[in-house]
């Protein structure tokens, strides 16, 4: 079975500061891995998405990286701003069509 | 492109009435998932659909939840006789049946029982 950890699980950080978010994952089986962001009270929103063959993706200030043999994935998050604040998930897919599995999240807080 | 619709986004439900939440997926996909999120906890899987089929209920309870996505409209995720447990936020999600299968969120439906 499946298990997807995120450490850590809080982090508050000044403005400014580039940061990374770590997920691992115990099933190195998987079709891809995404990264979402959460803002309290809604939705889910889709940062990236990286597929099995890839090793890293990047969108803005974010790059997402995948070791799929070590069952990591970083998420780098550069010059950090307070509008970044959110809970930040990873998850994983094992087969194409299949459900995701998610870690509990890393909640982040930006200091102005 | 509308993306993934949800609705009601808040429900109140008194112990033992049904609740029925809808999900509209996005544009061309045919793939529907619900997770729920209870307070304080990470996102479950709860059930996989297609057009008229259930494709993996693997994570939904066996007792009181049902779920269908019918040829024409939304899916429905269905609970019966609510308890307090079943406060929660419960999520949709849509993917294409080609591609990367990269699943849209809605943005949930807030279920309180009181």
């Amino acid at each position: 079975k499946q298990e997807v950890t995120q450490i850590p699980a809080a982090l508050s950080v000044p403005e400014g500061e580039n940061l990374v978010l770590n997920c691992s994952f115990t099933d190195s089986a998987i079709y891809n891995l995404q990264w979402f962001r959460q803002d309290p009270g809604k939705g889910l929103t889709s940062l990236l998405l990286i597929q099995s063959s890839q090793r890293e993706q990047t969108s803005g200030r974010l790059n997402a990286s995948l070791d799929k043999s070590s069952g990591r994935s970083t998420l780098y998050i550069a010059a950090s701003q307070p509008g970044d604040s959110a809970t930040y998930l990873c998850a994983v897919r094992r087969d194409a069509g299949n459900m995701l599995t998610f870690g509990g999240g890393t909640r982040l807080m930006v200091k102005p | 492109n509308a993306g993934v619709m949800q609705n009601p986004r808040h429900l109140v439900r008194r112990r033992g009435q049904e609740a029925r939440l809808r999900c509209s997926p996005m544009k061309g996909h045919s793939h529907v998932y619900w997770y729920r999120q209870l307070p304080e906890e990470g996102l479950k899987f709860m059930v996989y659909l297609q057009k008229e089929n259930i494709i993996d209920e693997s994570g939904m309870p066996k007792e009181r939840f049902s779920a269908e996505f019918p040829k024409e409209g939304p899916s429905i995720l269905r609970i019966q006789q609510v308890v307090r447990g079943d406060s929660a936020a419960y999520f949709c999600a849509s993917s294409s049946k080609t591609g990367v299968y990269e699943q849209y969120f809605g943005p949930g439906t807030r279920l309180t029982v009181t």
